[in-house]
C-alpha cells in the first residue's frame, strides 16, 4: 500500500505568518496533489504535479504556492497566511493520471489566527 | 455551479440496514471512484468505477455514464461502516484534476 506522509498534523499560525506544509510519499508515484478540505465544498485541488520540478495549477491556487523537489517530496507554502486559509489540507499521490487511485495522507489542521 | 453533488447530505441507519448514496455529476467524467472517509481522519479509495457495475465485499456501485450518475450501495451496514462517503470524477480535461462531491455523512447505530 502506498505511503503518504504529512507534516506538521497540526499547525497554529497568525495572520501574515509563513507556513510550510512538507508531503513525502515513498512509493514512486509520479502525480501528486495538495487539497483543502472545508465544510460545505469538500475537497478542492490548490496544486498538484506530475514529477521533480513540475507543478501545475489547481481549481484554488490563489495564496499558495507550491514546490516539488524530488518525486518523493511535494511542498505547500502560504507566504502571508490568513484566515481564510484555516482548513484542513491532504496530500495526495497517483502513479499515473487519468483515474488512477488516489493515495492520501492523514491531513494537516491549519490554524489561522 | 457545483460538478458533483451528492445525496443525500447525511444518513442514519440501524446496523443490518442497507445504504443507497447518490452521486451526479455535471461534466464529463472519464473515471469516477468512491471513497471513505473516518470521522477526523484521511481518505482511502474504495472503488473506481467509470461505468457499469462493481462489487466488492459489502459495496456495489453503479454507474450510468450517459445520465451522469453513480450510486454506492453499502448492504448489512455496520457500526463501522459510519463516516463520511465521498464521490471523485476525474474530469479529463488534459490535466489530472479529480473533483470531489461533499459527500454523505453515514452513521450506523447499533
Amino acid at each position: 500500500e502506498a505511503a503518504v506522509t504529512q507534516s506538521p498534523r497540526n499547525k497554529v499560525t497568525v495572520t501574515g505568518g509563513n507556513v510550510t506544509l512538507s508531503c513525502r510519499q515513498t512509493n514512486s508515484h509520479n502525480y501528486m496533489y495538495w487539497y483543502r478540505q472545508d465544510t460545505g465544498h469538500g475537497l478542492r485541488l490548490i496544486h498538484y504535479s506530475y514529477g521533480a520540478g513540475n507543478l501545475q495549477i489547481g481549481d484554488v491556487p490563489d495564496g499558495y504556492k507550491a514546490t516539488r523537489t524530488t518525486q518523493e517530496d511535494f511542498f505547500l507554502l502560504l507566504e502571508l497566511a490568513s484566515p481564510s486559509q484555516t482548513s484542513l489540507y491532504f496530500c495526495a499521490s497517483s502513479e499515473r493520471q487519468g483515474g488512477e487511485r488516489l493515495f492520501f495522507g492523514h491531513g494537516t489542521k491549519l490554524s489561522v489566527l | 455551479g457545483q460538478q458533483v453533488q451528492q445525496s443525500p447530505a447525511s444518513l442514519v441507519l440501524q446496523e443490518g440496514e442497507n445504504a443507497e448514496l447518490q452521486c451526479n455529476f455535471s461534466s464529463t467524467a472519464t473515471q469516477l471512484q468512491w471513497f471513505y472517509q473516518s470521522p477526523g481522519g484521511s481518505l482511502v479509495s474504495l472503488l473506481s468505477n467509470p461505468s457499469g457495475t462493481k462489487h466488492t465485499g459489502r459495496l456495489t456501485s453503479t454507474t450510468v455514464t450517459k445520465e451522469r450518475r453513480s450510486s454506492l450501495h453499502i448492504s448489512s451496514s455496520q457500526t463501522t461502516d459510519s463516516g463520511t462517503y465521498l464521490c471523485a470524477i476525474d474530469r479529463g480535461t488534459g490535466g489530472y484534476k479529480v473533483v470531489f462531491g461533499s459527500g454523505t455523512r453515514l452513521l450506523v447505530s447499533p
